[in-house]
């Protein structure tokens, strides 16, 4: 089937600790986005990649780093530079970067999520 | 920067009851977008909506684009348990960046 896969879906970590965070997609899709979600907010974008080897800062990108080596994964490393980091990790990946094409929506496909707690 | 204005923020209501729910802004948007959010999982797209005054339909949620492309409501038709959850709208800027609105959750009563 395909889809996006999130692992782990729990993981709990140290203050002071790196720890990465798994997106796998067999979508074949270009574009791969991160997403912080805290409680009552919204989703906040940490990261995205249009494409293989290139990706951009989001709003919230401080603390947190990526890589994007092979089109299916797109792995996020929250920091110890991250302040505040225990929140829900939403993945997502789209088969062009961009909102529209040919005036429709480049519909992002999200991941079950992985919920960060710092210790 | 941009910001969605979602109301209400959470909503109880009885089984069969219709919902609605709204968002607003300051600034245009090109495309609304209504996400849904089961507990613990990603947000998943209900309904699309790419012109000023468009009213689309999907099963019993019927949601429309704003004529000043400011804001869009969606509404839920004879609400069932599977409902519940957290929903989301998002507006996509001429940038084609997505902002998200800080949700609406629903709570069915038994």
């Amino acid at each position: 089937d395909g889809g996006i896969t999130q692992s782990p879906k729990y993981l709990f970590r140290k203050e002071g600790q790196n720890v990465t965070l798994s997106c796998e997609q067999n979508l074949n899709h270009d574009a791969m986005y991160w997403y912080r979600q805290d409680p009552g907010q919204g989703l906040r974008l940490i990261y995205y990649s249009q494409i293989v080897n290139d990706f951009q800062k989001g709003d919230i990108a401080e603390g947190y780093s990526v890589s994007r080596e092979k089109k299916e994964s797109f792995p996020l490393t929250v920091t110890s530079a991250q302040k505040n980091p225990t929140a829900f990790y939403l993945c997502a990946s789209s088969t062009l970067w961009g909102g529209t094409s040919l005036s429709s929506y480049n519909e992002q496909f999200f991941g079950p999520g992985t919920r960060l707690t710092v210790l | 920067g941009q910001q969605l204005n979602q109301s209400p923020q959470s909503m109880f209501i009885q089984e069969g009851e219709d919902v609605s729910m709204n968002c607003t802004s300051s600034s245009i948007f090109n495309t609304w977008l209504w996400y849904k959010q089961d507990p613990g999982e990603g947000p998943v797209l209900l309904i699309a909506l790419y012109k000023a005054g468009e009213l689309t339909s999907n099963g019993r949620l019927t949601a429309q684009f704003g004529i000043t492309r400011k804001d869009s409501f969606l509404n839920i038709s004879a609400s069932i348990p599977s409902d519940v959850g957290i929903y989301f709208c998002a507006g996509l800027n001429r940038d084609d960046k997505i902002i998200f609105g800080k949700g609406t959750r629903l709570h069915i009563l038994p």
